[in-house]
């Protein structure tokens, strides 16, 4: 089992929808949990971060955290084809300062 | 303020040469990462500085790889004869160091091609 799980996707929504990013963890430890995204030949830019159980927001982006069941997600508001991107998910364990990320989900905003 | 930034952007070389890379972290920032991310591959991490010293160097896949960092700024990762699986993106993020949610934000990394 990885330590970080994401569907590789593509996860295809139309412009103005929600779309829904989704990632798993095997480390009840883990304390962080950080969204990338990274276009194709970039680099990872931050989105967001979040490391308390519940909601969020920043803008058109919600993380949501779940620790009791291992899972995090990251929803897209007003879908714009300039998210279509990689959208990593990164995690730290306690006692660690590397981040572990999972593979990655690329996401397409069809106009 | 400036990012990190990375020297080559790309870098070409024969298997079996040794190459240097370059990382300049957000002036400030105490911590500094090597991760690489091959072809289709997630970003896999090598080695991480707090200062000048590396408390963790579990990522290193061989000891081929070394890193150092000097001055609490500059890194240099250093790979010793080459190899063609050496091949991926290698970036280099910094973070201020403090707190459990620090962040690390990333340079645009050198592409690395070993023929």
């Amino acid at each position: 089992q990885k330590e970080v799980e994401q569907n590789s996707g593509p996860l295809s929504v139309p412009e103005g929808a929600i779309a829904s990013l989704n990632c798993t963890y095997s480390d009840r430890g883990s304390q962080s949990f950080f969204w990338y995204r990274q276009y194709s030949g970039k680099s990872p830019e931050l989105i967001m971060f979040i490391y308390s159980n519940g909601d969020k927001e920043d803008g058109r982006f919600t993380a949501q955290l779940n620790k009791a069941s291992q899972y995090v997600s990251l929803l897209i508001r007003d879908s714009q084809p300039s998210d279509s991107a990689t959208y990593l998910c990164a995690v730290r364990r306690t006692g660690r300062r590397a981040l572990t990320f999972g593979s990655g989900t690329r996401l397409q905003v069809q106009p | 303020g400036a990012g990190v930034s990375q020297s080559p952007s790309n870098k070409v070389t024969e298997k079996g040469k040794d190459v240097e890379l370059r990382c300049d972290p957000i002036s400030g920032h105490t911590a500094l990462y090597w991760y690489r991310q091959s072809l289709g591959q997630g970003l896999e991490f090598l080695i991480y500085f707090q200062g000048n010293s590396a408390p963790d160097k579990s990522g290193l896949p061989s000891d081929r790889f070394s890193a150092e960092r000097t001055g609490g700024s500059v890194s240099t990762l250093t790979i010793q004869r080459t190899q063609q699986e050496d091949s991926a993106v290698y970036l280099c993020a910094s973070s201020s160091g403090l707190g459990g949610t620090d962040t690390q934000y990333f340079g645009p990394g050198t592409r690395l091609t070993v023929l």
